[in-house]
This record gives structure tokens, sequence and C-alpha cells, in this order.
């Protein structure tokens, strides 16, 4: 069965600071991944979605970006953060790498202060 | 574009009390759905799914039906306990071969509370 890493666990960082958060997946070659954002008191948004190494699509423009370095690594990133980029960030993964069942990771909590 | 609503929160009720969550959707064509739990702190879990009209998904006591007439999937349980505390999230994903496909639309969550 796979498995999503997610680190780090919480990060607090000021307005205008960079951003680095990293998904790693283990037990499935080749999957597509997907980054949400949950604001406090909100649903979860679609941010990013990747079918592949290299390849990035982006659902909502914005302060962020996302990279696919490796096959089973996502990274989700911002040069200068804003106050709104507040928020927990889940990675997701179909079960078995492909299809509409998504399985998450557990989350990285960003406070930016 | 596709999307989803859920009822208004939080819920907040006694133990073995009965639960609904009403939850309906607006897509194109045939979506899969779903509901998802989020526990205090932690990350998301999927619940149950229904994949085609007149499906039941069902998992831990909860269930919902697939009903493709009144585009709408209530989660249900007969007797909540206190452990079901959590945030709850429909969601959706579209078919293959469209562009929502494999990405899920969620609804707002709502936020169920269960005293002892």
């Amino acid at each position: 069965s796979q498995t999503i890493h997610q680190w780090p666990a919480t990060l607090v960082q000021p307005v205008g600071s960079p951003l680095s958060l990293e998904c790693t997946v283990e037990g499935t070659s080749n999957p597509n991944l997907y980054w949400y954002r949950q604001a406090a008191g909100r649903g979860l948004q679609l941010l990013f979605y990747s079918v592949g190494i290299g390849q990035i699509s982006s659902e909502v423009p914005q302060n962020l970006s996302a990279s696919r370095p490796q096959d089973r690594q996502f990274i989700l990133s911002s040069k200068k953060l804003l106050l709104s980029d507040s928020g927990f960030y889940l990675c997701a993964c179909p079960r078995g790498g492909r299809g509409y069942e998504q399985y998450f990771g557990p989350g990285t909590r960003l406070t930016v202060t | 574009g596709d999307s989803v609503t859920q009822m208004e929160g939080p819920v907040t009720l006694s133990e073995e009390a009965f639960l609904t969550i009403n939850c309906t959707y607006t897509a194109t064509g045939y979506p899969s759905l779903f509901w998802y739990v989020q526990y205090p702190g932690e990350g998301l879990q999927l619940l149950l799914k229904a994949t085609k009209a007149d499906d039941k998904g069902s998992n831990k006591g909860f269930e919902a039906t697939y009903r493709k007439e009144t585009t709408s999937f209530h989660l249900e349980k007969g007797s909540v306990q206190v452990s079901d505390s959590a945030v709850y999230f429909c969601a959706l994903s579209g078919r293959a071969g469209g562009t929502s496909y494999g990405k899920l639309t969620f609804g707002q969550g709502t936020i169920l509370t269960v005293h002892p």
C-alpha cells in the first residue's frame, strides 16, 4: 500500500520569507500528485496537480508554485509569503497512483506572521 | 464548473443520536462521490465512496447513497459516538476523460461535536 509523507509538519514563517514544502510518496510509481490548501474555517481547494516529472498544472493563480523534480516527489514553493498563504497544506495521491480515489498525507500547518 | 454544497454547521449531538449531514452537488456527467473525515490536528481520511447512481457507500456505521435524481449524497449514522467528533467533507471527482477527472471538489466541511 502507498504512504504519503509531508514535511515539515508545522511551520511559522514571517511575511516576505520563502517557502518550501515537500511531499514524497512510497509504494507506487509514476503517480498523479496533488496539492490542496485548507484555509481556516473553509473547505479544501486544489492548488496544483502533476501527472509526471516536470509536469505541473495550476488550478488557482496565486503566490505559490509547484515542482516535481522526481517521480515521487512534489514540492510547493513561494518566493515571498503573504499573510493569506496561512493554512493547512495537504498532498494527495490516488490509490495505485491513478484514478479518482485520493489519499492524503498528514499535512503541513503553515502560519505566516 | 463542479461544486459541492454541505449543510451549515456546526452540528452538536448527544451520544447515540441519529446523524444526517446533507450534501448536494453540481457536476457535468456522472461524478464519483466521497465523504472524507478530518479528526482534530490530522489530515483527511476517506470515509466512504460511491461511483454510480444508487450506489450506497458504507464504513464504520456511516452510510451515504448516491442519488442522481436529487444530486445528493447525504451522510447518515444511526448512533453517533464521542469518537465521531470531527470535520466531515463531501467531495466529488469527475469521470475519466473529463477535465475534472481525478481532481476533488470539496464542500466547505461540517464540524460535528458529540457529547457524552
